[in-house]
C-alpha cells in the first residue's frame, strides 16, 4: 500500500543545533504539506507545496526555518538553530490534487518527533 | 479567519456503545470537511472525506454528517470497540486560506473500555 514515507522517526537535538527532516510523498501527489503538531494540538501548517513551488508558508518561522522540494518529488524541512519550542511532532501529508482550493483527502506519513534540549 | 472546535475534549465509554463526536467551524466557506483518526505518538489517518456539496460519508460502523450551513459536522461511531480508541481530529479547507491546507481542531480523545 502506497505511504507518505518520513524520517528519522525520533530527533533529540540540543538547542541551537541544525536539525532536518526528510518527507517523500506518494508517488504521482502533487501537493505536499508540512505539519507541526504541538502535544495535545491539533496539527498547524507550516508549508505547501504544489510541485516543487511554495504555495503557502505565511506560517513558517523563516528566521530558522526552511523547506524545499527540488524536483516536486520529495522534500526536506531544516531547522537552524532549534530553539526548545520546536520540541513537537513534524507531521508531512500529500493528496494528489489541489485544485480550485478542493484538496481531495490527505495521507499523512507517521511523522518525525522532535525533542530539543 | 477559521476556527476548528471539537467537544468534548475527552469521552470514555464502555464497549458496545453508539458515540458522537462533534465538530464545529466558524466559517461555513469550505471546500471539505475530514475526520482524521491518530493513535499515540504516531501520524494521522484518514477516516472520511466530505465535500462540501455532501451531506454525509459512511465507512463501516463510522458516519459523518456536515451542516456547512450551521458550521457543523458530527462522527457517529456504532458500537465502538476498545481498537477504537485514539484522538479523532476534525479539519476543514476554508475559501479564506492562502493555499488550499487543512485547518484543525484540537481533538477528541475517545477511550473505549473493554
Amino acid at each position: 500500500e502506497a505511504e507518505v514515507a518520513q524520517s528519522p522517526r525520533y530527533k533529540i537535538t540540543e538547542k541551537s543545533q541544525a536539525v532536518a527532516f526528510w518527507c517523500d510523498p506518494i508517488s504521482g501527489h502533487a501537493t505536499l504539506y508540512w505539519y507541526r503538531q504541538i502535544l495535545g494540538q491539533g496539527p498547524e501548517l507550516l508549508v505547501q507545496f504544489q510541485d516543487e513551488s511554495v504555495v503557502d508558508d505565511s506560517q513558517l518561522p523563516k528566521d530558522r526555518f526552511s523547506a524545499e522540494r527540488l524536483k516536486g518529488v520529495d522534500s526536506t524541512l531544516k531547522i537552524q538553530p532549534a530553539e526548545l519550542g520546536d520540541s513537537a511532532m513534524y507531521l508531512c501529508a500529500s493528496s494528489l490534487f489541489a485544485l480550485g482550493g478542493n484538496t481531495g483527502e490527505l495521507f499523512f506519513g507517521e511523522g518525525s518527533r522532535l525533542t530539543v534540549l | 479567519k477559521q476556527e476548528v472546535t471539537q467537544i468534548p475534549a475527552a469521552l470514555s465509554v464502555p464497549e458496545g456503545e453508539n458515540l458522537v463526536l462533534n465538530c464545529s467551524f466558524t466559517d461555513s466557506a469550505i471546500y471539505n470537511l475530514q475526520w482524521f483518526r491518530q493513535d499515540p505518538g504516531k501520524g494521522l489517518t484518514s477516516l472520511l472525506l466530505i465535500q462540501s456539496s455532501q451531506r454525509e460519508q459512511t465507512s463501516g460502523r463510522l458516519n459523518a454528517s456536515l451542516d456547512k450551513s450551521s458550521g457543523r459536522s458530527t462522527l457517529y461511531i456504532a458500537a465502538s470497540q476498545p481498537g477504537d480508541s485514539a484522538t479523532y481530529l476534525c479539519a476543514v479547507t476554508s475559501y479564506d486560506q492562502a493555499g488550499t491546507a487543512l485547518i484543525f481542531g484540537k481533538g477528541t480523545t475517545l477511550s473505549v473500555s473493554s
